[in-house]
């Protein structure tokens, strides 16, 4: 089956400065890449994602690349805010109803004011 | 946009009762919902895949007839855990996914706790 790995575990960075976090997955046949955001307490909520048939897409300060050959896919937040702060998972699918997704392990984000 | 609503939020049971959680799809309709566990700071676990009309498919080592799953309708899956005990607190997450759509939508999630 699928095996996403995602780094770092952990990312602590200034207000205003760029954080970065990293997937890999194993699986050349899956097509759909999604980020979520979780706050403490609550569901992940989707912020980003992307399809195999794309390269890069961006909504604003967050963008997503993708390396398909690498199998890698990046998640890049810009002009971080406090806000930002949650735990980021990023997940890998092969795509239409019924297909489960395979989620990496977390990033947790502090944003330092 | 697309809202899963899942009820209750909080619930304390004691041991040997049972709970039932519900997860709906409040504006698409969604053939397919997931269950996922999630212990602190983890990350999501599958439990099993809802389908509307058919038997949910368990992941391996979750137990069907402790962890009942039923999708009645395609906008609302129930998770009952049956004869809970302590071990089975924990935050649960439901999901659906829009029909025709790749995109998963997950609900606020239940935070379960057996005493």
């Amino acid at each position: 089956g699928e095996n996403v790995e995602q780094h770092p575990s952990t990312l602590s960075v200034q207000e205003g400065d760029s954080a970065v976090i990293k997937c890999t997955y194993s699986d050349s046949a899956s097509n759909y890449f999604p980020w979520y955001k979780q706050e403490l307490g609550k569901g992940p909520q989707l912020i980003i994602d992307i399809r195999s048939n794309v390269g890069e897409k961006k909504d604003q300060r967050i963008a997503v690349t993708l390396n398909k050959t690498a199998k890698h896919f990046s998640l890049h937040i810009t002009e971080t805010q406090p806000e930002d702060s949650a735990v980021y998972f990023c997940a890998a699918s092969f795509g239409g109803t019924g297909n489960q997704f395979y989620f990496g392990t977390g990033t947790s984000l502090t944003v330092i004011p | 946009g697309a809202v899963v609503s899942q009820h209750p939020s909080r619930v304390i049971c004691k041991s040997g009762t049972s709970v039932k959680i519900e997860c709906r799809s409040l504006d698409f309709q969604a053939t397919t919902m997931f269950w996922y566990r999630q212990f602190p700071k983890k990350s999501l676990m599958l439990m099993a895949t809802s389908n509307e009309g058919s038997k949910a498919t368990y992941e391996q080592g979750v137990e069907k007839d402790k962890f009942l799953i039923n999708h009645a309708s395609l906008t609302l899956s129930t998770l009952t855990v049956t004869s809970a005990h302590p071990e089975d607190s924990s935050f649960y997450i439901c999901s659906a996914i829009r029909d025709f759509s790749y995109e998963q939508y997950f609900g606020p999630g239940t935070r379960l706790t057996v005493t």
